[in-house]
C-alpha cells in the first residue's frame, strides 16, 4: 500500500501559539487527503477533506479559520490549528484515498498536547 | 446518514482462542465496508474490505469477515489470535469509489492473555 507519513508525530505547545502539522504521500499523488481527530479511546472523526489546489472542505461543526489547511502539491497536506487551547488535545491522523478502490491509506498521527 | 456501531467497547480473548468483532452499519445503499486495525504508534492498517460478490472476504493476518445484508452486519473473525493481535480494531463504511469518504465505529479494542 502506499506510504504516508506525519511531522511531527509528537509535539507539545503552550495555550495560544499555532502548531502546524504535515502531511505527506510518499509515493501518491494525492489530489485529496482527509484529516481526522481522534480522542483518547474514541473514533476516527473527520475533520475536513484537503483538495490540492483548492479550499478546503470542512465537516460540519469544524472551525475552518482554528484548522487552516493547505494543500499546495500533490503529496503535501499542512494542518495548521491555531491559537490552540487545551481541548484541542488529541490525535491528528491524515489519510489518503487509495486512487480508485475506495479504500485510504493512513498516516501514524500526531499527538498534539496543549498545555 | 451513513453510521457504523461496534458494540464491544474491549474484548479479552486468550492466545489460541477465536475472536469475533462485531460490527453493525447504516447505510442507504450498497455499502463499503472495510476493518482496520490500530496499534500504537502506527497509522491504521486495512485488514479487508468488502465491496461486493463473495460476502465471505479474506484480509491480512488471518482475519477474514462476513457481510450479511439481511442483518446490517460485518463481523470480523479470526480462527486463532496471536499474541501480536493485541490493538484497537475499527470498523468503517464509505460510499466507495468516488467518494471514499469513510464513517468510523467507536472501535474494539482487543487485548490478549497468555
Amino acid at each position: 500500500g502506499a506510504v504516508v507519513s506525519q511531522h511531527p508525530s509528537w509535539v507539545i505547545c503552550k495555550s495560544g501559539t499555532s502548531v502546524k502539522i504535515e502531511c505527506r504521500s510518499l509515493d501518491f499523488q494525492a489530489t485529496t487527503m482527509f484529516w481526522y481527530r481522534q480522542f483518547p479511546k474514541q473514533s476516527l472523526m473527520l475533520m475536513a477533506t484537503s483538495n490540492e489546489g483548492s479550499k478546503a472542505t470542512y465537516e460540519q461543526g469544524v472551525e475552518k479559520d482554528k484548522f487552516l489547511i493547505n494543500h499546495a502539491s500533490l503529496t503535501l497536506s499542512t494542518l495548521t490549528v491555531t491559537s490552540a487551547h487545551p481541548e484541542d488535545s488529541s490525535f491528528y491522523i491524515c489519510s489518503h484515498p487509495s486512487g480508485g478502490a475506495g479504500e485510504q491509506f493512513f498516516g501514524p498521527g500526531t499527538r498534539l498536547t496543549v498545555l | 446518514a451513513q453510521s457504523v456501531t461496534q458494540p464491544d467497547i474491549h474484548i479479552t480473548v486468550s492466545e489460541g482462542a477465536s475472536l469475533e468483532l462485531r460490527c453493525n452499519y447504516s447505510y442507504g445503499a450498497t455499502p463499503y465496508l472495510f476493518w482496520y486495525v490500530q496499534s500504537p504508534g502506527q497509522g491504521l492498517q486495512l485488514l479487508l474490505k468488502y465491496f461486493s460478490g463473495d460476502t465471505l472476504v479474506q484480509g491480512i493476518k488471518g482475519f477474514e469477515a462476513e457481510f450479511k445484508r439481511s442483518q446490517s452486519s460485518f463481523n470480523l473473525r479470526k480462527p486463532s489470535v496471536h499474541w501480536s493481535d493485541a490493538a484497537e480494531y475499527f470498523c468503517a463504511v464509505g460510499a466507495g469509489f468516488g467518494n471514499e469518504k469513510l464513517t468510523f465505529g467507536t472501535g474494539t479494542r482487543l487485548t490478549i492473555i497468555p
